[in-house]
């Protein structure tokens, strides 16, 4: 019930286009899910993260869209640019008393082809 | 500014061998210390959390210990390493719980056993 799947594994997209990578959760206790960007030999990034109390937050090219009812959500990378290559991960997480215990995707690789 | 610091870098390391990985956090007080492993090409494990000095919560059974000692000081530890550890070891912080809910990951250490 802790698991979130992240698909695809990887994904491959002109320079200009859209990438859409999604995730779905089990465990309806979620009430933050964050996105990451990792390049090689980092750690993750913070992208843009949403609670479910919106459908869709939106920060520059980068927007979630979260449903609720489907336990998913995904990340849209609009106007890809090669230098958004990298893996990027869905996480979630409870925000309780005890820390932000976050649970992540498994990560899909973008590479942005020009 | 909040920066996190983690050293060192890179380890090579025998097996059997102890191990210590350090993380600092700068410019907040009172954070939520978290330790995760990355294992090649998949997500991040969540191996220990801690809400304050002396506290630590394990998320998983394993050959690792982890210690705070200090507010901001957030200690990876194992007396006898086992080859299944090599990984890449990522420290993250976030506000007080209640208060911040955004995580930042340090830049990693990774290690390797041989």
């Amino acid at each position: 019930q802790q698991q979130v799947k992240q698909s695809p594994q990887s994904l491959i997209v002109q320079k200009g286009g859209i990438s859409i990578i999604n995730c779905a959760y089990e465990n309806t206790a979620f009430d933050y899910f964050p996105w990451y960007q990792q390049f090689p030999g980092k750690g993750p990034a913070l992208l843009i993260a949403i609670r479910p109390d919106v459908s869709e937050k939106k920060e520059g090219r980068f927007t979630i869209s979260f449903n609720k009812s489907a336990k998913q959500f995904s990340l849209h990378i609009m106007d890809s640019q090669p230098g958004d290559s990298a893996t990027y991960f869905c996480a979630a997480s409870v925000l309780t008393g005890g820390g932000n215990k976050l649970t992540f995707g498994t990560g899909t690789q973008l590479k942005v082809e020009l | 500014s909040q920066t996190i610091h983690q050293w060192p870098a890179t380890l090579v390391q025998p097996v059997g061998s102890p191990l210590s990985l350090e993380c600092t956090v700068e410019g907040t007080s009172n954070p939520n210390l978290y330790w995760y492993r990355q294992a090649a090409g998949r997500g991040l494990q969540l191996l220990f959390y801690s809400v304050g000095i002396g506290q630590i919560s394990s998320e998983v059974p394993q050959n690792l210990s982890a210690s705070r000692p200090q507010d901001r000081q957030f200690i990876l530890s194992s007396k006898k390493l086992l080859l299944s550890d090599s990984g890449f070891y990522l420290c993250a912080w976030s506000g007080p719980s209640g208060i911040g809910s955004e995580q930042f990951f340090g830049p990693g250490t990774r290690l390797t056993v041989l």
